[in-house]
């Protein structure tokens, strides 16, 4: 079974502050994608990353994938109140059934002002 | 926006009465998928479609049937709901760009209550 796992789960941080969300698995993906979800709304696509070392930034945002595709990582620059929602990471399958996108456990972050 | 809609978006139902969700597309996706949503279970999987009548199980699918009788339609009936399937229900579509450049799209979602 494929595994994503997310740390921390919980974030909790001042406006300003920068701040780093993992992505984890021992398996590898033909493609990560990052979303963000706010409370009673569907998740949103941020990014997809598709190549092993690859570097994408959305504003403050930036995103990267690890050179063996098994891993990612959500870097926020100045944080600001707007950020706060639930972080989800999520990966197609690599090599096998393309059907289905695994999801990671998730990361609530909170930006107080 | 991939122009999915989700009806209704908020419904209390009883133990045991038959619920069905529908998720509405626009833009000619051949792949859809029904999640429902739980706090400290994440995002599950619970039907798919890849294309018109043709439908898979995901990991939570006891209790679910699901049909799509047409591209733009996919429907989750709950055939005799719990209390257990209070959730918040999600569609989501899947836009094709090749193996590795396949994105999903979410609906806004329908939250079920079951009393």
């Amino acid at each position: 079974t494929q595994l994503l796992e997310q740390s921390p789960q919980f974030l909790s941080i001042q406006e300003g502050e920068n701040l780093t969300v993992y992505c984890n698995s021992s398996s590898v993906f033909s493609s990560l994608q990052w979303y963000r979800q706010e409370p009673g709304e569907g998740p949103v696509l941020l990014v997809t990353v598709v190549t092993g070392g690859e570097v994408k930034k959305l504003k403050r945002l930036t995103f990267q994938f690890g050179d063996a595709r098994k891993d990612s990582s959500l870097h926020i620059t100045a944080a600001q109140p707007g950020d706060t929602g639930l972080y989800l990471c999520a990966g197609w399958n690599y090599g096998g059934a393309t059907n289905k996108l695994i999801f990671g456990t998730g990361t609530l972050l909170a930006v107080q002002p | 926006d991939a122009g999915i809609t989700q009806s209704p978006r908020h419904k209390v139902t009883e133990t045991g009465t038959p619920v069905t969700l529908r998720c509405h597309q626009t833009e000619n996706h051949r792949y859809m998928y029904w999640y429902r949503q739980d706090p400290g279970h994440g995002l599950r999987l619970i039907h798919y479609s890849y294309g018109v009548k043709d439908t898979d199980k995901g990991e939570v699918s006891d209790g679910y049937s699901v049909s799509r009788s047409k591209t733009e339609d996919f429907l989750l009936t709950l055939e005799s709901a719990t209390s257990s399937q209070t959730s918040v229900y999600f569609c989501a579509i899947r836009s094709a760009g090749g193996e590795s450049r396949n994105e999903q799209y979410f609906g806004p979602g329908t939250r079920l209550t079951v009393t």
